[in-house]
């Protein structure tokens, strides 16, 4: 699976668009771009995935570059529970058991 | 649906000792995985199951055991605890369609003295 890079923090104003960029420049034709988020120690959740076409769910929208060497989770009204970190990984969807890999992530801080 | 529940919420052990973290889903999801959670690191998985009986070997497997005899229950047992064990342990599962919507457990935090 294609290693990703996110920078370690960011912070946002409560209200305001949090765009999480995520580069994963070695990323294969057929390896999709999920994202998930982690707040306060809990068990991680699920947000969106992708494989090459723009995403949006109720949680968050998904931008995907026309190379596919990176992506950008957009949180569109961030709130201060959207406070956690968010991991993006990159992995063939195969059909079979995920094992996902997830690195350390960006720690989103969002403020009043 | 409740979803993913572990127990315990949270577990001291003395070196040596030996204990089952327990994971149950309710969600008939024949995929279920084991990871643990190392302070300020991400999540490294331990083991998986693709469904009863089969189990197979993540990336940390060395010190533990799991078993899968039904769909809801995927018990991870550790065996002579040692302080290197110490983390935080959470039970996933997720539909064999492959879509890698894995539904996660709270976690149990274990700590090995």
């Amino acid at each position: 699976d294609a290693k990703t890079t996110q920078p370690t923090s960011m912070d946002c104003a409560e209200g305001r668009a949090a765009n999480l960029p995520c580069n994963h420049s070695t990323i294969s034709g057929n390896e999709y771009v999920y994202w998930y988020r982690q707040i306060h120690s809990q068990g991680p959740q699920y947000i969106i995935h992708g494989l090459k076409n723009n995403e949006t769910n109720e949680m968050a929208s998904l931008i995907i570059t026309e190379d596919r060497k990176s992506s950008t989770l957009i949180l569109p009204h961030a709130t201060l529970r959207d406070t956690a970190v968010y991991y993006c990984i990159v992995r063939v969807k195969t059909g079979t058991a995920s094992k996902l890999t997830f690195g350390t992530g960006t720690r989103l801080q969002v403020t009043l | 649906n409740a979803g993913v529940t572990q127990t315990p919420k949270f577990r001291i052990l003395k070196i040596g000792q030996s204990m089952t973290l327990q994971c149950t889903q309710d969600m008939n999801h024949n995929y279920m995985y084991w990871y643990r959670q190392d302070p300020g690191m991400g999540l490294k998985l331990i083991y998986y199951s693709v469904g009863a009986g089969i189990t197979d070997k993540g990336e940390v497997p060395n010190g533990y055991n799991v078993s899968r005899s039904t769909t809801e229950d995927f018990p991870l047992r550790l065996e002579l605890a040692a302080p290197s064990q110490t983390s935080v342990y959470f039970c996933a599962s997720s539909y064999p369609t492959g879509t890698d919507t894995q539904y996660f457990g709270p976690g149990t935090r274990l700590t090995v003295l």
